[in-house]
């Protein structure tokens, strides 16, 4: 079956630490997204990627890098320097051919203690 | 500025009922793409409709369907029939121009609960 796949499911981190995000495609997908959700809010953009080795910051990177070495692959890490990373965090791909809708994974809901 | 507005944090529903989900959006380019996702209490987000600026009938599928009125710049979820299934956040998102990012802004969101 083709999907997005994010893991962990559920991710708890101390402070000061870096945490890194999976998220596998097999939909052959040409972009890749990554999102943030506060609890009862919408989405906002964290880093997107239309091309291997090649990424943009969203509207909320600081804190946050990427990298995109494989098609299928776009791991997000969370590093120190973001100052309230608690939060649930969505990948998602789409064609770039259509720019119709993207396709979400089923989300990592990261908890920093 | 807020680029998309949902302007109903929540709502309520009698199953078996129609209900509107109001969404007003701001942009300046001609072309552009409206969507509605849900989220139920999972998280995942499931896509449900899509508009494009330049589609001359509103767009339906299934139980879902667009009211969209650009003059307004309105792209309302109209969800006919509702069921308890359908109780969930309801996002509308627009992607912006024609340039090759697929890039969506997200509006605050609606929770829509459906009654027995």
């Amino acid at each position: 079956d083709g999907g997005i796949t994010q893991s962990p499911k559920y991710l708890f981190r101390k402070e000061g630490q870096n945490v890194t995000l999976s998220c596998e495609q097999n939909l052959n997908h040409d972009a890749m997204y990554w999102y943030r959700q506060d609890p009862g809010q919408g989405l906002r953009l964290i880093y997107y990627s239309q091309i291997v080795n090649d990424f943009q910051k969203g509207d909320i990177a600081e804190g946050y890098s990427v990298s995109r070495e494989k098609k299928e692959s776009f791991p997000l890490t969370v590093t120190s320097a973001q100052k309230n990373p608690t939060a649930f965090y969505l990948c998602a791909s789409s064609k770039l051919d259509t720019l119709n809708e993207q396709f979400f994974g089923p989300g990592t809901r990261l908890t920093v203690l | 500025a807020q680029k998309i507005t949902q302007t109903q944090p929540g709502m309520f529903v009698q199953e078996k009922e129609a209900v509107t989900l109001d969404c007003t959006y701001d942009t300046s380019d001609p072309s552009y793409g409206l969507f509605w996702y849900k989220q139920p209490s999972s998280g995942e987000m499931i896509f449900l409709i899509y508009q494009g600026s330049y589609d001359q009938q509103n767009a339906t599928e299934g139980r879902y369907s667009l009211n969209f009125q650009k003059a307004r710049k309105s792209a309302n979820l109209v969800i006919s029939a509702s069921q308890l299934g359908d109780s969930a956040m309801y996002f509308c998102a627009m992607r912006e121009g024609t340039g090759n990012t697929g890039k969506l802004i997200f509006g605050q969101g609606t929770t829509l609960q459906v009654k027995p």
